[in-house]
């Protein structure tokens, strides 16, 4: 059974640092891993999607990587804002009947002006 | 487009009444699920469908009903509806989740008191 690990739990840094969130995986047969953002009360918004045979993916100040023989996904954040402030979670796709997606449980990020 | 579209967005109910929280997508994706959202718990599969009239139970399919008569539509019955079940409601959608990733709702947040 996949676990998708994310540590720290929540994280605060000040406005215009580089940050890296952490996730990790258990099960490397992964067809793609997905970050979201989450904002609160809101829904959960697509940011990044890195399939399994890439190894980063780049949208202007955030950068993904996926390391399937470690386990590992980093996201980072270039010169960080206050509205970058939200939960990040990322999803793994398995292999199966449904190609299964398992979600860590965030990673709760402060920007502080 | 409207992409996911979940309604209500707020509902409490009284324990032991039934309700179904609609989800519509206009994109035309076969895989359509429903999750729930619980602090410390991550997101949760409830139930999901990988196209017209085909359903089947995620993680935490108790006490909930799904049926899937378009592609556009996959409403979530409480049959009865419980405490236990006041949480976040999520629905997503994705043409293929090996390739595109999932497309998420805005939710619904549902009280049973």
């Amino acid at each position: 059974k996949q676990e998708v690990t994310q540590i720290p739990a929540a994280l605060s840094v000040p406005e215009g640092e580089n940050l890296v969130l952490n996730c990790s995986f258990t099960d490397s047969a992964i067809y793609n891993l997905q970050w979201f953002r989450q904002d609160p009360g809101k829904g959960l918004t697509s940011l990044l999607l890195i399939q399994s045979s890439q190894r980063e993916q780049t949208s202007g100040r955030l950068n993904a990587s996926l390391d399937k023989s470690s386990g590992r996904s980093t996201l980072y954040i270039a010169a960080s804002q206050p509205g970058d402030s939200a939960t990040y979670l990322c999803a793994g796709v398995n292999s199966g009947g449904y190609q299964k997606v398992t979600f860590g449980t965030g990673t709760k990020l402060q920007v502080i002006p | 487009n409207a992409g996911v579209t979940q309604t209500p967005k707020f509902q409490v109910l009284k324990t032991g009444q039934s309700m179904t929280l609609q989800c519509a997508q206009d994109m035309n994706h076969e895989y359509m699920s429903w999750y729930r959202q619980d602090p410390g718990m991550g997101l949760r599969l409830i139930h999901y469908s990988v196209g017209a009239g085909i359903t089947d139970q995620g993680e935490v399919p108790n006490g909930y009903n799904v049926s899937r008569s378009t592609t556009e539509d996959f409403p979530l019955r409480l049959l009865s509806a419980a405490p236990s079940q006041t949480s976040v409601y999520f629905c997503a959608s994705s043409y293929s989740p090996t390739n595109y990733g999932y497309t998420f709702g805005s939710g619904t947040r549902l009280t049973v008191v």
